[in-house]
Protein backbone atom coordinates (compact mmCIF):
# COMPACT_ATOMS: atom_id res chain seq x y z
CA UNK A 1 0.00 0.00 0.00
CA UNK A 2 1.47 3.37 -1.01
CA UNK A 3 1.67 5.99 1.21
CA UNK A 4 1.96 9.43 0.79
CA UNK A 5 3.03 12.14 3.59
CA UNK A 6 3.81 15.49 3.36
CA UNK A 7 6.14 17.79 5.08
CA UNK A 8 7.21 22.06 5.22
CA UNK A 9 6.37 25.51 6.58
CA UNK A 10 3.00 26.31 7.59
CA UNK A 11 3.23 29.69 7.52
CA UNK A 12 5.21 31.41 4.23
CA UNK A 13 5.46 35.35 4.12
CA UNK A 14 4.74 36.86 0.54
CA UNK A 15 7.51 37.10 -2.13
CA UNK A 16 9.27 33.65 -0.34
CA UNK A 17 9.69 30.40 -1.33
CA UNK A 18 7.88 27.66 -0.68
CA UNK A 19 9.53 23.87 -0.02
CA UNK A 20 7.64 21.09 0.39
CA UNK A 21 8.74 17.40 0.76
CA UNK A 22 6.53 14.32 0.55
CA UNK A 23 8.03 11.35 1.89
CA UNK A 24 6.90 8.13 -0.20
CA UNK A 25 6.38 4.40 1.72
CA UNK A 26 5.32 1.26 0.70
CA UNK A 27 6.44 1.32 -2.56
CA UNK A 28 9.35 2.56 -5.77
CA UNK A 29 9.05 6.31 -6.20
CA UNK A 30 10.76 4.85 -9.47
CA UNK A 31 7.93 2.65 -10.75
CA UNK A 32 5.38 6.03 -10.93
CA UNK A 33 4.91 9.44 -11.81
CA UNK A 34 4.38 11.82 -8.91
CA UNK A 35 1.77 14.75 -9.18
CA UNK A 36 1.35 18.38 -6.49
CA UNK A 37 -2.12 19.60 -6.52
CA UNK A 38 -3.31 22.30 -4.24
CA UNK A 39 -7.36 23.28 -2.79
CA UNK A 40 -7.51 26.51 -1.28
CA UNK A 41 -9.58 26.61 1.97
CA UNK A 42 -13.51 26.09 0.67
CA UNK A 43 -12.44 25.53 -2.88
CA UNK A 44 -11.83 23.39 -5.71
CA UNK A 45 -8.74 21.22 -6.67
CA UNK A 46 -5.76 22.87 -8.86
CA UNK A 47 -3.38 20.47 -10.51
CA UNK A 48 0.74 21.92 -9.86
CA UNK A 49 2.33 19.20 -12.38
CA UNK A 50 3.83 16.12 -12.68
CA UNK A 51 7.45 14.43 -11.73
CA UNK A 52 9.56 11.61 -12.73
CA UNK A 53 12.91 10.08 -10.44
CA UNK A 54 14.65 10.95 -13.68
CA UNK A 55 14.09 14.58 -13.97
CA UNK A 56 10.94 14.50 -16.51
CA UNK A 57 8.35 16.64 -15.85
CA UNK A 58 5.18 18.60 -16.86
CA UNK A 59 3.97 21.77 -14.88
CA UNK A 60 0.60 23.88 -14.83
CA UNK A 61 0.99 26.24 -17.57
CA UNK A 62 -0.95 28.52 -14.83
CA UNK A 63 2.15 28.49 -12.26
CA UNK A 64 4.76 27.02 -14.95
CA UNK A 65 7.19 30.32 -14.24
CA UNK A 66 7.63 29.73 -10.31
CA UNK A 67 7.19 25.60 -10.15
CA UNK A 68 10.08 23.20 -9.30
CA UNK A 69 9.45 19.94 -8.68
CA UNK A 70 12.53 17.42 -7.99
CA UNK A 71 13.00 13.27 -6.71
CA UNK A 72 15.30 12.29 -4.64
CA UNK A 73 15.30 8.32 -5.16
CA UNK A 74 17.78 8.05 -2.19
CA UNK A 75 15.44 9.24 0.09
CA UNK A 76 12.37 8.51 -1.37
CA UNK A 77 10.73 12.24 -1.37
CA UNK A 78 9.02 14.29 -3.62
CA UNK A 79 10.49 18.10 -3.40
CA UNK A 80 8.12 20.95 -4.48
CA UNK A 81 8.94 24.71 -4.52
CA UNK A 82 7.08 27.17 -5.31
CA UNK A 83 8.33 31.01 -5.94
CA UNK A 84 7.15 34.32 -5.47
CA UNK A 85 4.06 33.63 -2.78
CA UNK A 86 1.45 35.65 -2.76
CA UNK A 87 -2.05 35.30 -0.41
CA UNK A 88 -3.68 33.64 -3.52
CA UNK A 89 -1.17 31.05 -2.92
CA UNK A 90 -2.49 30.11 0.29
CA UNK A 91 -4.12 26.16 0.15
CA UNK A 92 -3.52 22.78 1.47
CA UNK A 93 -0.85 21.35 -0.85
CA UNK A 94 -0.89 17.57 -1.58
CA UNK A 95 1.52 15.13 -3.42
CA UNK A 96 -0.26 12.44 -4.61
CA UNK A 97 0.46 9.32 -7.47
CA UNK A 98 -0.40 9.38 -11.10
CA UNK A 99 -1.64 6.57 -12.45
CA UNK A 100 -1.38 6.05 -16.58
CA UNK A 101 -3.49 3.95 -18.78
CA UNK A 102 -4.42 4.92 -22.57
CA UNK A 103 -4.19 8.50 -22.46
CA UNK A 104 -1.97 11.20 -22.46
CA UNK A 105 -2.83 12.29 -18.56
CA UNK A 106 -3.41 10.78 -15.40
CA UNK A 107 -5.91 10.39 -12.59
CA UNK A 108 -4.58 10.09 -9.02
CA UNK A 109 -5.24 7.01 -6.79
CA UNK A 110 -3.10 7.77 -3.90
CA UNK A 111 -2.88 11.05 -2.32
CA UNK A 112 -0.95 12.53 0.94
CA UNK A 113 -2.81 13.81 3.92
CA UNK A 114 -2.41 17.41 2.62
CA UNK A 115 -0.24 20.20 4.05
CA UNK A 116 -2.24 23.97 4.98
CA UNK A 117 0.19 26.62 4.08
CA UNK A 118 -0.68 29.73 4.81
CA UNK A 119 1.08 32.79 2.64
CA UNK A 120 0.92 35.75 5.59
CA UNK A 121 3.26 38.85 6.64
CA UNK B 1 -7.42 24.53 -20.07
CA UNK B 2 -9.88 22.42 -20.72
CA UNK B 3 -12.74 22.99 -18.30
CA UNK B 4 -15.32 20.64 -16.45
CA UNK B 5 -18.52 21.96 -15.29
CA UNK B 6 -20.41 19.85 -12.91
CA UNK B 7 -24.00 20.03 -11.89
CA UNK B 8 -26.07 20.53 -9.60
CA UNK B 9 -23.30 22.32 -7.35
CA UNK B 10 -24.93 20.76 -4.26
CA UNK B 11 -28.22 18.66 -3.57
CA UNK B 12 -29.84 16.76 -0.68
CA UNK B 13 -31.09 13.10 -0.51
CA UNK B 14 -32.28 10.69 1.59
CA UNK B 15 -30.65 7.63 2.56
CA UNK B 16 -31.88 4.87 0.01
CA UNK B 17 -32.28 7.13 -2.85
CA UNK B 18 -30.42 7.22 -5.87
CA UNK B 19 -28.03 10.31 -6.63
CA UNK B 20 -27.01 11.34 -10.27
CA UNK B 21 -23.82 14.04 -10.11
CA UNK B 22 -22.87 15.42 -14.03
CA UNK B 23 -20.04 16.26 -15.36
CA UNK B 24 -19.62 17.99 -19.08
CA UNK B 25 -16.06 19.09 -20.45
CA UNK B 26 -16.38 21.82 -23.12
CA UNK B 27 -14.53 19.59 -25.87
CA UNK B 28 -14.39 15.71 -25.96
CA UNK B 29 -12.13 13.65 -23.62
CA UNK B 30 -13.18 10.50 -24.78
CA UNK B 31 -13.45 8.25 -21.37
CA UNK B 32 -10.79 10.13 -19.72
CA UNK B 33 -12.64 11.09 -16.72
CA UNK B 34 -11.93 9.89 -13.23
CA UNK B 35 -14.42 10.84 -10.32
CA UNK B 36 -13.86 11.53 -6.35
CA UNK B 37 -14.98 11.74 -2.99
CA UNK B 38 -14.10 14.27 -0.79
CA UNK B 39 -14.88 14.48 2.53
CA UNK B 40 -13.87 17.35 5.09
CA UNK B 41 -10.23 17.62 6.52
CA UNK B 42 -9.42 14.74 4.09
CA UNK B 43 -7.66 14.20 0.58
CA UNK B 44 -9.68 13.32 -2.53
CA UNK B 45 -10.55 9.80 -2.96
CA UNK B 46 -10.61 8.19 -6.17
CA UNK B 47 -13.92 6.60 -6.79
CA UNK B 48 -13.93 5.90 -10.51
CA UNK B 49 -11.43 5.91 -13.40
CA UNK B 50 -11.65 5.87 -16.89
CA UNK B 51 -15.31 6.71 -16.87
CA UNK B 52 -16.59 3.77 -15.91
CA UNK B 53 -13.97 1.42 -13.92
CA UNK B 54 -14.53 1.09 -10.27
CA UNK B 55 -11.23 1.48 -8.30
CA UNK B 56 -10.96 -1.63 -6.34
CA UNK B 57 -12.35 -1.61 -2.92
CA UNK B 58 -15.17 0.87 -4.17
CA UNK B 59 -18.52 -0.05 -2.88
CA UNK B 60 -20.49 -1.14 -6.06
CA UNK B 61 -23.04 1.45 -5.58
CA UNK B 62 -21.14 4.13 -6.91
CA UNK B 63 -21.30 3.36 -11.01
CA UNK B 64 -20.29 6.39 -13.70
CA UNK B 65 -20.58 6.77 -17.35
CA UNK B 66 -20.07 8.48 -20.40
CA UNK B 67 -18.05 9.80 -23.06
CA UNK B 68 -17.07 12.57 -25.05
CA UNK B 69 -17.67 15.82 -23.55
CA UNK B 70 -20.73 14.54 -20.86
CA UNK B 71 -20.74 12.20 -18.20
CA UNK B 72 -22.38 11.24 -15.00
CA UNK B 73 -22.07 9.44 -11.38
CA UNK B 74 -24.72 7.45 -9.75
CA UNK B 75 -24.70 6.52 -6.32
CA UNK B 76 -27.75 3.95 -5.87
CA UNK B 77 -28.77 3.27 -2.50
CA UNK B 78 -27.07 6.55 -0.63
CA UNK B 79 -25.66 5.59 2.46
CA UNK B 80 -25.15 8.59 5.59
CA UNK B 81 -21.63 8.00 4.79
CA UNK B 82 -21.71 9.06 1.03
CA UNK B 83 -22.12 12.83 2.71
CA UNK B 84 -19.13 14.35 1.15
CA UNK B 85 -18.16 16.62 -2.15
CA UNK B 86 -17.69 14.74 -5.20
CA UNK B 87 -15.21 16.33 -8.01
CA UNK B 88 -15.12 14.94 -11.45
CA UNK B 89 -11.09 15.23 -13.58
CA UNK B 90 -10.22 14.83 -16.70
CA UNK B 91 -6.85 13.16 -18.04
CA UNK B 92 -7.18 13.68 -21.82
CA UNK B 93 -5.23 16.66 -22.06
CA UNK B 94 -2.50 19.25 -19.97
CA UNK B 95 -3.14 20.64 -17.69
CA UNK B 96 -5.23 18.01 -15.65
CA UNK B 97 -8.61 20.02 -14.51
CA UNK B 98 -11.22 19.04 -12.14
CA UNK B 99 -14.77 20.15 -12.13
CA UNK B 100 -16.22 22.53 -9.73
CA UNK B 101 -17.79 20.11 -6.85
CA UNK B 102 -20.85 19.10 -6.02
CA UNK B 103 -21.80 18.69 -2.34
CA UNK B 104 -23.39 15.89 -1.33
CA UNK B 105 -25.97 16.52 1.99
CA UNK B 106 -28.33 13.60 3.05
CA UNK B 107 -31.61 14.29 4.65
Amino acid sequence: QVQLQESGPGLVKPSETLSLDCLVSGGSIRSSYWSWLRQPPGKGLEWIGYVYYNGNSHYNPSLRSRVTMSVDTSKNVLSLKLRSLSAPDTAVYYCARSSFGGFLGSYLDYWGQGLLVTVSS
Amino acid sequence: ALQLTQSPSSLSASAGDRVTITCRANQGISTALAWYQQKPGNPPHLLIYDASTLQSGVPSRFSGSGSGTDFTLTINNLQPEDSATYYCQQFNNYPLTFGGGTKVEIK
